[in-house]
């Protein structure tokens, strides 16, 4: 049973190529972001919805949208891919109160050619 | 605005020896600290939590941390190094009304020489 599930975990694309990333979690969690590791492995957040909405937005470009069909599902697309989008993509979940952790999925590798 | 710095990108140690990975943070308010483990090609795991009932934490694996407000520290340390805990290491930090928003250290990678 995995908490947080991401797929695909490998996507390899040519720039320009539009491309979605799905994240599910079952762990009744009200809040779901998405985080981009970097090749440094520097983790930075993009987005987080709670219970559909969403509440951060972290100076994403407009090519990234998030969407959140229900509070366990937060999907990423990403339109017109370039060469610095080539990360680490990864979904993670939380309850919204003092010091409940994040849980992560085991990410995605995106590699943008 | 909160920050996290993590000394050092990398460490190295031996087999059964001390493991002590630093961290420092900056808050305005009273934080919220985590240390998480990331494998090759995996998630990030949670090793330890910091909820102000205690300022030493213990966490999984054997590793445990100690809030020092004075110092404005929250150190993770393992008494004895196993080769299995060869891995890299974040330290994150996130506030009150923050919307459950982590911000995460450089991170460490720890090497482990039998």
């Amino acid at each position: 049973d995995t908490a947080v599930s991401q797929t695909p975990k490998y996507l390899v694309t040519q720039m320009g190529n539009d491309k979605s990333i799905k994240c599910e979690q079952n762990l009744g969690h009200d809040t779901m972001y998405w985080y981009k590791q970097d090749s440094k492995k520097f983790l930075k957040i993009m987005f987080s919805y709670n219970n559909k909405e969403l509440i951060i937005n972290e100076t994403v470009p407009n090519r990234f949208s998030p969407k959140s069909p229900d509070k366990a599902h937060l999907n990423l697309h990403i339109n017109s891919l370039e060469l610095g989008d080539s990360a680490v993509y990864f979904c993670a979940s939380s309850q919204v109160r003092k010091n409940s952790p994040l849980h992560f999925g085991n990410g995605t590798r995106l590699t943008v050619t | 605005a909160q920050s996290v710095t993590q000394l050092g990108s990398h460490v190295s140690v031996s087999e059964g020896a001390l493991v002590l990975l630093r961290c420092n943070y900056s808050s305005s308010v009273p934080p919220y600290l985590f240390w998480y483990v990331q494998y090759p090609n995996q998630g990030l795991q949670l090793l330890l939590k910091y909820t102000s009932a205690a300022t030493l934490v213990k966490g999984i694996n054997g590793f445990e941390a100690e809030f020092k407000k004075s110092e404005t520290s929250f150190h993770l340390t393992k008494p004895s190094a196993h080769m299995s805990d060869a891995a890299e290491y974040f330290c994150a930090v996130s506030q009150e009304d923050q919307g459950g928003k982590l911000i995460f250290g450089q991170g460490t990678e720890l090497s482990v020489k039998p």
